[in-house]
């Protein structure tokens, strides 16, 4: 079966570093979206891409986090510098931007200490 | 900004026994979709319904879209110990293939 693929799977991290997490979308997808999850927040949205270009980032903190897709292969979500706030699971997913759905990775989990 | 709540947020039956969750909204989708997540795993998807009124069933699980589009209901019957996980909705608006996610319904079977 064809799957997202996250890495790293976890990252333990001190507050003010640099943190990337790294997606391979499915082959052929073209709609790319990064996810956080948190027990007290849910599963909250933080930037989707269609044809690598980005369409809507309004969910991303901007002072510290990016989102980019350097090619179609590789989606990164980069935050700089971390808090311990973000302790999150990250999640990517990727689909072709229809009724169809998407396909989720196993995402990233993230503490920030 | 649109919210979807889902009700109940937790849920613990015994085998054999139906259950039914809830999503709703005061917005209104153009498709929605359901999926369902293990510990440790991504999201899951289950189904997408796209019209209002909408009903489509998956073995013991029936799901319906409500007639204006703002709510859906995810039936299970019978339900199995593998049955258990997160329950999630998610919906997109007219125009966009941008889902949002509901609050999520966690669901225990006990043998």
């Amino acid at each position: 079966d064809a799957r997202v693929t996250q890495t790293p799977r976890h990252k333990v991290t001190e507050m003010g570093q640099e943190v990337t997490m790294r997606c391979q979308p499915i082959l052929g997808h073209n709609t790319v979206f990064w996810y956080r999850q948190t027990m007290m927040q849910g599963l909250e949205l933080l930037a989707y891409f269609r044809n690598r270009a980005p369409l809507d980032d309004s969910g991303m903190p901007k002072d510290r986090f990016s989102a980019e897709m350097p090619d179609a292969t590789l989606a990164t979500l980069k935050i700089q510098p971390s808090e311990p706030r973000d302790s999150a699971v990250y999640f990517c997913a990727s689909g072709l931007g229809t009724v169809l759905g998407y396909t989720f990775g196993s995402g990233t989990r993230l503490t920030v200490v | 900004t649109q919210l979807l709540e889902q009700s109940p947020q937790f849920l613990s039956i015994q085998e054999g026994e139906n259950l039914t969750v809830y999503c709703n909204s005061s917005s209104v989708f153009s498709s929605l979709q359901w999926y369902r997540q293990e510990p440790g795993e991504g999201p899951v998807l289950l189904v997408t319904v796209v019209t209002g009124g909408e009903v489509k069933k998956l073995k013991r699980l029936t799901f319906q879209f409500g007639d204006a589009r703002k709510d859906s209901s995810l039936h299970i019957t019978a339900a199995q110990p593998g049955d258990t996980g997160l329950y999630l909705c998610a919906g997109a608006t007219s125009g966009t293939y941008k889902y949002i996610f509901g609050t999520g319904t966690r669901l225990k079977v006990l043998a």
